[in-house]
């Protein structure tokens, strides 16, 4: 069965440094998402990607967040300069389309960040 | 504004016991409905959708049902197993949106006991 994959599954980081999480869609879908889950909170949104451009952004994907999609396959977030409150799950997520029919979000298994 | 509203828990069951998990959500126009469980350690799957007012939403013996009336999505199980401990997250996608961004309610946990 297709699925989204995420590396790595976990990233330790010095607060400042740069990271760049992956993401593999599933091949056939248009439609990318990265959310983040700080511990025991809910699940927030942080941006969309359709045809090569952001769709939409949330007040959390401020400047120092960027996503790319570099070869047709993945579907990278890069944080410029971390900070300890990045510390989060990550998810990519992808979908067929945005209508009712094949709206649905297939998510990866989540890359944990710990920022230090 | 859009959001999604989940009862807190975490929820205490034993095995075989019925479950509801109730989730009630904001919303203009007319959102499609979910229903995502994470097990534990793992990434969020789907469980359940509904995308109109009345369609009931079905999974591995779930159930939902939008009921635009109440602005509910409440998850039922009948007979709950250990193997369902999970914390399930109600969300839903705005109407209006085109770019098919989903917001989530803030989970509930469920520990379901032998």
């Amino acid at each position: 069965e297709p699925e989204v994959t995420q590396t790595p599954s976990h990233q330790v980081t010095q607060m400042g440094q740069e990271v760049i999480l992956r993401c593999v869609p599933i091949s056939n879908h248009l439609y990318f998402y990265w959310y983040r889950q700080i511990l025991g909170q809910k699940v927030e949104f942080l941006v969309s990607f359709y045809n090569n451009e952001i769709s939409e952004k949330s007040e959390i994907f401020d400047d120092q967040f960027s996503v790319e999609r570099p070869d047709g396959s993945n579907f990278t977030l890069k944080i410029r300069s971390t900070k300890l409150e990045d510390s989060a799950m990550y998810f990519c997520a992808s979908s067929e389309g945005v209508n009712r029919i094949n709206t649905e979000a297939f998510f990866g298994q989540g890359t944990r960040l710990t920022v230090v | 504004g859009n959001s999604v509203t989940q009862m807190e828990g975490p929820v205490t069951l034993s095995e075989e016991a019925f479950l509801t998990i109730n989730c009630t959500y904001t919303a203009t126009g007319y959102p499609s409905l979910f229903w995502y469980v994470q097990y534990p350690g793992e990434g969020l799957q789907l469980l359940l959708k509904a995308t109109k007012a009345d369609d009931k939403g079905s999974n591995k013996g779930f159930e939902a049902t939008y009921r635009k009336e109440t602005t509910s999505f409440h998850l039922e199980k009948g007979s709950v197993q250990v193997s369902d401990s999970a914390v399930y997250f109600c969300a839903l996608r705005p109407g209006s949106s085109n770019t098919g961004k989903l917001i989530f309610g803030q989970g509930t946990t469920l520990q379901v006991k032998p």
